[in-house]
């Protein structure tokens, strides 16, 4: 069974950069699509980005200049950095694997981000 | 202002069916990229309910189906049950947004 796992600060001060880690087991990394996405509290999910073996990446246009995310197959990990964060950045992220739509999630980390 | 365009919420008594829909546009959803659907309980992440328009993944009840039909798809659910209150969501993917996915605004179901 795949399993997700978010894991970074859980503050964060504004126009610093968000640093976040998924650690995936029960299987590789080195095939799918992972991907980054987040959620403000009581709103909708919005797609982040997505990384797939190789690194090949594709972000959200409105976040783009903002985020990048790369991983190390040794490790099983993939990792998302958020630069020059503000309190709309303020969410729970969650990381995520595509297989025939995005069939395994972590469990969601809160970042909020506030000085 | 989501891309996909979802009711915010929507109700319906046990044992009834209720039906969600989806609006999207040539880009995305008229353009044949799939649909999937997701059911969210409160306080837990989102769990594939619906992949590739119609299909179940294994272990979701029967009760729940999709369909997609030009630039709309639909989520309908019948045989209601306290359970199933959540929040769905729709996705796909869009052409025009240099390769992005894209969610619906989700849709709240509230049973009666």
């Amino acid at each position: 069974q795949v399993q997700l796992q978010e894991s970074g600060p859980g503050l964060v001060k504004p126009s610093e950069t968000l640093s976040l880690t998924c650690t995936v087991s029960g299987g590789s990394i080195s095939s799918y699509y992972w991907v980054w996405i987040r959620q403000p509290a009581g709103k909708g999910l919005e797609w982040i980005g997505r990384i797939y073996t190789g690194g090949s990446t594709n972000y959200n246009p409105s976040l783009k200049s903002r985020v990048t995310m790369s991983m190390d197959t040794s490790k099983n990990q993939f990792y998302l950095k958020l630069s020059s964060v503000t309190a709309a950045d303020t969410a729970v992220y969650y990381c995520a694997r595509v297989s025939r739509g995005i069939d395994y999630w972590g469990q969601g980390t809160l970042v909020t981000v506030s000085s | 202002q989501s891309v996909l365009t979802q009711p915010p919420s929507v109700s319906g008594a046990p044992g009834q069916r209720v039906t969600i829909s989806c609006t999207g546009s040539s880009s995305n959803i008229g353009a044949g990229f799939d649909v999937h659907w997701y059911q969210q309980l409160p306080g837990t992440a989102p769990k594939l309910l619906i992949y590739g328009n119609s299909n179940r993944p294994s272990g979701v009840p029967d009760r729940f189906s999709g369909s997609k039909s030009g630039t709309s798809a639909s989520l309908a659910i019948t045989g209601l049950q306290a359970e199933d209150e959540a929040d769905y969501y729709c996705q796909s993917y869009d052409s025009r947004l240099s390769g992005t996915w894209v969610f619906g605004g989700g849709t709240k179901l509230t049973v009666l």
